[in-house]
């Protein structure tokens, strides 16, 4: 089993929809939770980070943690164009490192 | 504010050549560094991470090596490129509240 998984995509949203990304982790240790975007040929930016159980919003974004279930996922509402990238899964791992998922790749279609 | 230097942006070297990549991170002092390599269509892996000068760990055997000689500067090195060392190349530093990655190099190695 991979320390966090992700569906590699792409997921195909219209413009306007909301984007719903999905990751599970392995290590029951994790207790910070991170959501990176990349673009293409760019650096991964942290967009949300999460802690706690439930739901945490900014903005068009949401974020909901469930630890028993191991399970974080990442809500995209009235998805953009401009939200087309590649979104990274990261838990922190043991000690002072972070896991990174292989990431989903979000189309936004206009 | 914290800020991190990565460069070169793109590098073209030949197989067998040495390499040298630098970080440097400014606004914060005694910063945990990491080096992460991310391979076309692949995940980030993490290489190299310091909790302090002089202080690494490696994650991953290979023929790269790291340093880091002065607290907020982490260097990436190989004496030897080969073909499968071509990838992006991140820095980052963490906070509490997730990484901050360079923006990157792109080392294409021919």
């Amino acid at each position: 089993q991979k320390e966090v998984e992700q569906n590699s995509g792409p997921l195909s949203v219209p413009e306007g929809a909301i984007a719903s990304l999905n990751c599970t982790y392995s290590d029951r240790v994790s207790q910070s939770f991170f959501w990176y975007r990349q673009y293409s040929g760019k650096s991964p930016e942290l967009i949300m980070s999460i802690y706690s159980n439930g739901d945490k919003e900014d903005g068009r974004f949401t974020a909901q943690l469930n630890k028993a279930s191991q399970y974080v996922s990442l809500l995209i509402r009235d998805s953009q164009p401009s939200d087309s990238a590649t979104y990274l899964c990261a838990p922190q791992a043991r000690g002072h490192k972070y896991i990174f998922g292989t990431g989903t790749r979000l189309k936004v279609l206009a | 504010s914290q800020t991190i230097h990565q460069w070169p942006a793109t590098l073209v070297q030949p197989v067998g050549s040495p390499l040298s990549l630098e970080c440097t991170v400014e606004g914060t002092s005694n910063p945990n560094l990491y080096w992460y390599r991310q391979a076309a269509g692949r995940g980030l892996q993490l290489l190299f991470y310091s909790v302090g000068i002089g202080q690494i760990s490696s994650e991953v055997p290979q023929n790269l090596s790291a340093s880091r000689p002065q607290d907020r500067q982490f260097i990436l090195s190989s004496k030897k490129l080969l073909l499968s060392d071509s990838g992006f190349y991140l820095c980052a530093w963490t906070s509490n509240y997730g990484y901050t990655f360079g923006s990157g190099t792109r080392l294409t190695v021919v």
